[in-house]
């Protein structure tokens, strides 16, 4: 079971706009770890999408944004295209009794309808 | 900036199995890396983590005494041992770049993957 719950599936139409949500608990998102959102299109590796709970790496569409508030982040992507098909998972830190740990969403498969 | 696994492996439970990665495209010093492993069923697991400067090292409760990560900094090449696999450790295996140690430079952490290199545990 990952520590961070995603939905396994989320879909929309061409054009349409979906939300993928990433709950967390106190000792991660709630600590102020910032959230990562990867996309990784079949057998490829996972690409960064998203950084520091809503910015961007140079490449990535505006069409992606993120957002997080408490123990919560959410991707959105707007004006859907069959090539966002795609599995998407959120990743942020832990603490532990080490310090840290990396904790990773159960990952959601966007279906472009 | 690159990040080149090894290829495929194939062991018998029991076995262990070395995986490398080698780094080029930057400085191989400046930046730590991470180990990450995707099962069948798609989900990522963290496995662990090196410092590619003083080879410091932490790993996840779940693969402590088990996985073992070094790195040659003359070939810019981190590795990844791991022990006493059995069929739950049928994965892919991917190496991720973590984020600059030192202001000025750039990227974010997991900016940079390898291709992943596949372990299949089967007798």
């Amino acid at each position: 079971q990952s520590v961070l719950t995603q939905p396994p599936s989320v879909s929309g139409a061409p054009g349409q706009r979906v939300t993928i949500s990433c709950t967390g608990a106190g000792s991660n998102l709630g600590a102020g770890y910032d959230v990562s959102w990867f996309q990784q299109l079949p057998g490829a590796a996972p690409k960064l999408l998203i950084y520091d709970n809503i910015s961007r790496p140079s490449g990535v569409p505006d069409r992606f944004s993120g957002s997080k508030s408490g123990t919560s982040a959410s991707l959105v992507i707007t004006g859907l295209q069959a090539e966002d098909e795609a599995f998407y998972f959120c990743q942020s830190y832990d603490s532990d009794l080490s310090g840290w740990d990396v904790v990773f969403g159960g990952g959601t498969r966007l279906t472009v309808l | 900036v690159q990040l080149v696994q090894s290829g495929p492996e194939v062991r018998q439970p029991g076995a262990s199995v070395t995986i490398s990665c080698r780094t080029s495209g930057y400085k191989f010093a400046n930046y730590a890396i991470f180990w990450v492993r995707q099962a069948p069923t798609h989900r990522l697991e963290w496995m662990g983590w090196i410092s590619a400067a003083e080879g410091d090292t932490k790993y996840s409760d779940q693969f402590q005494g088990r996985v073992n990560i070094t790195r040659d900094t003359s070939a810019a090449t981190v590795y990844m041992d791991v022990t006493n696999l059995t069929s739950e450790d049928t994965a892919v295996y991917y190496c991720a770049r973590d984020g600059p140690r030192l202001e000025g430079d750039s990227g974010h952490d997991f900016d940079h993957w390898g291709q992943g290199t596949l372990v299949i545990v089967s007798s």
